[in-house]
């Protein structure tokens, strides 16, 4: 499946430093999300964005800054990340249909450890 | 604020074995889908409901929404290698935001 990208596939990264995760849909999709997939934890979303605009902040820390140029991509700047950061990153877009359901589909996701 | 639970938390079957997960949301849902990600990989959506105790089949998986809107489950008759992996539900309550639940992973005997 290659409707959803993203690079790079494994990071590992100093408390430090500043990095960027990358994400591109080829689906004509009009949102697009954030989620972090931690051990043992659901899925939580961090950030939604519908047609470039963003709709949702989960009450995400401002050390991860979202940026979203077009509705085909999606960045997640990181800057003086913590330990417990450390997570598999996932971005999923979905169409925006009218109506009440939406599908989201998921990019192979970002493998961050934050040493 | 809105919760999705899931049960079991994880699960192991002897290959031919059902299995069956429950979700269970704290409030009314609109809809509900389901998703499966299997080890290493990430969610692959399966399958929306939408109407109040609808069941959809999918050749050896059985989906179930409830009367209330409030809980859903996945059935796997005669399981097999192939199905091994984390089930999540999403529930939406008439927005684009979708809540995950817990997951309930699956680990296949042969």
């Amino acid at each position: 499946e290659t409707g959803v990208t993203q690079t790079p596939r494994h990071l590992v990264m100093g408390m430090t430093n500043k990095k960027s995760l990358k994400c591109e849909q080829h689906l004509g999709h009009n949102a697009m999300y954030w989620y972090k997939q931690s051990a043992k934890k659901p899925l939580e979303l961090m950030f939604v964005y519908n047609f470039k605009e963003q709709t949702e902040n989960n009450s995400v820390p401002s050390r991860f800054s979202p940026e979203c140029p077009n509705s085909s991509h999606l960045f997640l700047h990181l800057h003086t990340l913590q330990p417990e950061d450390s997570a598999l990153y996932l971005c999923a877009s979905s169409p925006l249909l009218a109506g009440i359901t939406d599908t989201q589909y998921f990019g192979p996701g970002t493998r961050l450890t934050v040493l | 604020g809105q919760q999705v639970m899931q049960i079991p938390q994880y699960q192991h079957v002897q290959e031919g074995e059902d299995f069956t997960t429950y979700c269970n949301s704290s409030t009314t849902l609109s809809n509900i889908q389901w998703y499966k990600q299997r080890p290493g990989g990430h969610p692959v959506f399966l399958i929306q409901l939408v109407k109040s105790g609808e069941v959809k089949k999918q050749k050896r998986l059985t989906f179930q929404f409830g009367e209330a809107k409030k809980n859903s489950s996945l059935h796997i008759t005669a399981t097999q290698t192939t199905d091994v992996g984390t089930y999540f539900c999403a529930g939406s309550s008439g927005t684009y935001k979708y809540i995950f639940g817990t997951g309930t992973r699956l680990k296949v005997l042969a």
